[in-house]
């Protein structure tokens, strides 16, 4: 059962933030955030575990909320660069924790 | 190899032929998984390898899809008597260890054109 993102869409000028959300019903052990441009192969961002840790990437950081089965991906001070489609995957705390992943949220900075 | 290895990058086939797609993982990576992804859309889960566990396959989206995993390494998706709903495009990715604390690393995918 794959993960619920949101928003779908967004569009940001430079310098804006943007949260992109992930929710699931199942509960999880861990979240992954990738972020994949046009054409190309999604490119790992950051992976947060049970336990409701927080983790940066420059200007890029996320929260895991393990109580509400829900992680958050903050974009901050967003950059041209960041356009993209950003992906959620979870993978759940018991079974065979097969990735799966939400439906994508596509992310437009405009200068 | 440095990454993970799809081959071909770009395939065209008359509907009803059977295709491979093939996929070289990270050398010693255990996890390998394939992933649909249609025009515009998100990542379809098809089917996970897991070292020698019995792969999870709960993705497939009918009995026309089969994928292999040899030696541990290499891995085939088979797609049989392709309809044009099949278009898309079939990214696989691998990961090192067997927990899930480690990044998933994809490779370009290859482009199925059914027509």
């Amino acid at each position: 059962q794959q993960p619920v993102q949101s928003p779908q869409a967004v569009i940001l000028r430079e310098g804006e933030d943007a949260v992109i959300n992930c929710s699931s019903s199942k509960a999880l052990y861990s979240v992954h955030w990738y972020r994949q441009k046009h054409g190309e192969a999604p490119v790992f961002l950051m992976i947060l575990l049970k336990g409701g840790e927080q983790k940066g990437h420059d200007k890029i950081s996320a929260s895991f909320n393990e109580k509400k089965q829900q992680s958050s991906l903050y974009l901050t001070a967003s950059q041209l660069s960041y356009s993209g489609t950003y992906f959620c995957g979870t993978a759940s705390d018991t079974g065979r924790r097969a990735l799966t992943f939400g439906s994508g949220t596509r992310l437009q900075v405009q200068p | 190899g440095a990454g993970v290895s799809q081959s071909p990058s770009n395939k065209v086939t008359e509907k009803g032929k059977d295709v491979e797609l093939r996929c070289d993982p990270i050398s010693g990576h255990t996890a390998l998984y394939w992933y649909r992804q249609s025009l515009g859309q998100g990542l379809e889960f098809l089917i996970y390898f897991q070292g020698n566990s019995a792969p999870d396959k709960s993705g497939l989206p009918s009995d026309r899809f089969s994928a292999e995993r040899t030696g541990g390494s290499v891995s085939t998706l088979t797609i049989q008597r392709t309809q044009q709903e099949d278009s898309a495009v079939y990214l696989c990715a691998s990961r090192g260890v067997s927990g899930l604390n480690t990044e998933a690393f994809f490779g370009q995918g290859t482009r199925l054109t059914v027509v």
